[in-house]
């Protein structure tokens, strides 16, 4: 089965600098897909990015961007010039390529905060 | 372009009652997926569909909860009767094919 871990549960950045959320994950699986979903305060799920793990290219979003290491099944996520905005909770999530369709396995979040 | 819809956005009802959530998924998307989010749990899949038809209902807690989707527009999630510890966030999600999928708002659903 696979799972998902972050293991910061809170972190925090001053505005304007650039932190770096972990998720490691784990599966047998040589084709999926990694995501990282942003909730703010709304509790909207935002998508923020996504690898494809047959790319060896890391995904780049505006500030967003992220370090996917295959071999050591780890997908942090970066955030450049962080904003006020930021501040949510992040998801990290992995769903299999396998069949037609699959569900997103997440982890249990990482609350940043972004300080003025 | 619309995204997905959820409703009700709040509902606060006592146990025992039925209660129905409804999903419109993004227009064209095929897949359509029902999460529930608690402190406890996190992010956990009830069911999802493709195409309409069920295919993995394994996340569905028990027989009080049930799920169709008559169409590709629209999805309902009941729960009869329901308990204080069905009070959770739900969330119906969209996607096309293998691509990525989108939320909805969610419905924070209190039993009292």
């Amino acid at each position: 089965a696979q799972t998902v871990t972050q293991s910061q549960p809170e972190m925090s950045v001053q505005e304007a600098e650039t932190v770096t959320l972990s998720c490691t994950y784990d599966t047998s699986e040589n084709n999926y897909y990694l995501f990282w979903y942003k909730q703010p305060p709304s509790r909207q799920m935002i998508l923020v990015i996504r690898q494809e793990a047959y790319k060896q290219q890391n995904a780049t979003e505006n500030r967003f961007s992220v370090n996917f290491q295959k071999a050591a099944k780890s997908f942090s996520l970066k955030i450049s010039d962080s904003q006020l905005g930021d501040t949510a909770m992040y998801f990290c999530a992995f769903m299999t390529h396998r069949g037609s369709q699959g569900n997103l396995i997440f982890g249990k979040g990482t609350k940043l905060s972004v300080k003025p | 372009d619309a995204g997905v819809i959820q409703s009700p956005r709040h509902e606060v009802t006592e146990m025992g009652q039925e209660v129905t959530l409804r999903c419109k998924p993004i227009s064209g998307h095929n897949s359509l997926f029902w999460y529930r989010q608690t402190m406890m749990r996190g992010l956990e899949l009830l069911i999802y569909f493709n195409n309409n038809v069920p295919i993995d209902d394994s996340g569905m807690p028990e027989d009080r909860f049930s799920a169709k989707m008559p169409n590709a527009s629209f999805s309902t999630l009941k729960i009869q009767p329901s308990e204080p510890r069905d009070s959770a966030v739900y969330f119906c999600a969209s996607s096309l094919q293998t691509s990525s999928q989108y939320f909805g708002p969610g419905t924070r659903l209190t039993v009292l």
